[in-house]
């Protein structure tokens, strides 16, 4: 049972546009959320997070929205730039456990 | 800034040998972490340990042994590899900032278990 899940294995958008990356999950006790970016032969790095209490967070380029009722998340890139092509990763935790599960990756491909 | 150093980056084992994976961190954090990553998949936690001296399963713990040696480092151990063990694992550390504990990895050690 995949309680974390990013249903676009893969995204190409146009450098300089908006790159919307997604993340649905289904256990409603998730009260915590973050995103990395990975590349190739690294470790994941932690890009931006939000709590449950909150629908909107907002990190330079980089903005994560969260809705509770649809148990829906998505982060969004502007603009897209050649350094964001990544795997882009969703994760979450419950009543702050130190156990974060992680959704399979989306697969970002900024095209010039 | 070394950060969280893996090691080794690559291994090639044989059914039934044993190994341990080495990881150390330079930040201070308390907080460490085993995962493997395999195709297609997210990240699955293997065993984590909150702070030095507790060791506690994840998610997909079987097969394998933790150690928290000290604060600075974390051992993972497969005591008789398997092919299905074959995967790239990811050890990570975190610490609590206003109420954030974002965890931190190195760059993996690539498993091929034949």
């Amino acid at each position: 049972d995949q309680q974390v899940k990013q249903n676009s294995p893969s995204l190409s958008v146009q450098e300089g546009r908006i790159s919307i990356l997604n993340c649905d999950y289904t256990n409603s006790m998730f009260d915590y959320f973050l995103w990395y970016k990975k590349y190739p032969a690294e470790g994941p790095t932690f890009l931006i997070s939000i709590s449950s209490i909150k629908d909107k967070n907002e990190d330079g380029r980089f903005t994560v929205f969260l809705n509770k009722s649809a148990k829906h998340l998505s982060l969004h890139i502007v603009p897209s730039q050649p350094g964001d092509s990544a795997v882009y990763f969703c994760a979450a935790s419950a009543n702050s456990n130190y156990q974060l599960i992680w959704g399979a990756g989306t697969k970002l491909i900024i095209k010039p | 800034n070394a950060g969280v150093t893996q090691t080794p980056k690559f291994q090639v084992l044989k059914t039934g040998q044993s190994m341990t994976l080495q990881c150390a961190q330079d930040m201070n954090h308390n907080s460490m972490y085993w995962y493997r990553q395999d195709p297609g998949m997210g990240l699955r936690l293997i065993y984590y340990s909150a702070s030095e001296g507790t060791t506690d399963k994840g998610e997909v713990p079987n097969g394998y042994n933790v150690s928290r040696l000290n604060k600075r480092e974390f051992s993972l151990r497969l005591e008789s590899a398997a092919p299905s063990q074959t995967s790239v694992y990811f050890c990570a550390s975190s610490e609590v900032r206003n109420g954030v504990k974002p965890q931190h990895f190195g760059d993996g050690t690539r498993l091929s278990i034949l």
